[in-house]
Parts: C-alpha cells; structure tokens; sequence
C-alpha cells in the first residue's frame, strides 16, 4: 500500500549538473503531477500528465522537461540545475475521468517529496 | 486570475480548543473546494472534498464549510490535539481543467 513514492528523498547539485527525480504510484490512476513548494508561497504546478501519453505545461515550466514512462510513472527532468531551482518537489496522483475534467469527489495523492538544494 | 487567499498565516491554540481557518478564493468558473493536511517534512494529504452544491462536509473532528455565493471557506477544528499542527492548505479546482490553484496554507501549532 505504498501510494506515491519519490525518489530520491534528498539531493544536493551544483549548478549546471542534470537530474531526474522519479515518482511512481500503484494506485492506477490515470493523471500525475509535479508540483514545487517554495517557503511563503503555495504549491505551484510544474508539469502534468492527464493520462499515459500525453503531458502539458503548468505554471512554472521553464527549466523542467518531463516523462511518462508509463502509467505508473512520470519523471522529471532538470536538464541544467539553477539555484532558482532549488525547492522541494512534490509528485501527485489523481484518478480523473479522462475528459480534462478534474474528478469532483477524487483527491490528489502526493508523495513526501524531494528536498533539492543547487548550490 | 484565480487566486486562494488563506487566513490567518499562523496560529497558536491551546490543546483541547477549537479553531476555525479561513480560506477566500476567485477561481473561476468553480468545480470543487479541498483541505489538505501538511506535516512538516511530508507531502499534503486530503481532508475534505466539497463540489458546489454542498456546504458542509466533516471528516472526524474536521469541519469545511463552503459558500460558493460569497466564494469563501472555513476549517474548523474541534477539540485540537497536539498531532493536529501542521500546514493547512485549502484548494480550489477550476472546472473543465485538470489544473488546482493552491493556497499557501495556514501553519497551526497546537501547544500543550
């Protein structure tokens, strides 16, 4: 009954280097999302995929690519690491009804989150 | 641009008192209201889901209350205990959109 699960839990990079933090969950839903949380500011939208195949845009893009290797997971990318990037990253599920409508009675389930530090 | 305003930031409460937080929003055209629950060093879980037509909804000693008219909502704790700080985040989805506007939550201490 593992949920969400974030790798790695923390990660220190010095400016430049590239990474992937990885998520799964065993819940069978459909969409996942990356997510940022910043002190003083609330949880902003990097990515998202409403179903396997398919991923879009969020909030806070730039500097991010993103994956998803399949339904069970969904990867993201820093392809150049800046100290702006340095937060922590939470992935989240969320079992909609594959129309672009968020399921009304679904919640999101997040994972405990990666604590990235880019010095 | 839909936005989640949240009230107060932080609050201090004695264990065994009640609180209500308070949560304001202009996310628009308005499909569900959620709670979640931080604690430190983990990822948000969920407390209440309520879609347009319902106005209250209760999850143990957790109460939400919704007022779609005045877009406004409120949490309120009963009988606090000291595993009851945390963050409080209240968020609203849009509908016709995958996407949430989260707000920046309401960090609660429950003092013995």
């Amino acid at each position: 009954n593992a949920g969400v699960t974030q790798t790695p839990k923390f990660q220190v990079l010095k400016t430049g280097q590239s990474m992937t933090l990885q998520c799964a969950q065993d819940m069978n839903h459909n969409s996942m999302y990356w997510y940022r949380q910043d002190p003083g500011m609330g949880l902003r939208l990097i990515y998202y995929s409403a179903s396997e195949g398919t991923t879009d845009k969020g909030e806070v893009p730039n500097g991010y690519n993103v994956s998803r290797l399949n339904k069970r997971e969904f990867s993201l990318r820093l392809e150049s690491a800046a100290p702006s990037q340095t937060s922590v990253y939470f992935c989240a599920s969320f079992l909609s009804d594959g129309r672009r409508q968020a399921y009304r009675s679904q919640p999101q389930h997040f994972g405990d989150g990666t604590r990235l530090s880019i010095l | 641009k839909n936005q989640v305003e949240q009230s107060p930031q932080s609050l201090i409460i004695l264990e065994g008192k009640n609180c209500t937080l308070q949560c304001n929003y202009t996310v628009s055209p308005f499909s569900n209201l959620r709670w979640y629950k931080q604690d430190t060093g983990r990822g948000p879980v969920s407390l209440t889901i309520m879609t347009f037509s319902e106005n209250t909804k209760s999850n143990g000693r957790y109460t939400a209350t919704l007022d779609a008219d005045t877009k406004q909502s409120s949490l309120h704790i009963t009988a606090s205990q000291l595993s009851d700080s945390a963050s409080y985040i209240c968020v609203v989805s849009a509908a016709g959109s995958y996407q949430l506007t989260f707000g920046k939550g309401t960090k609660l201490s429950v003092i013995p």
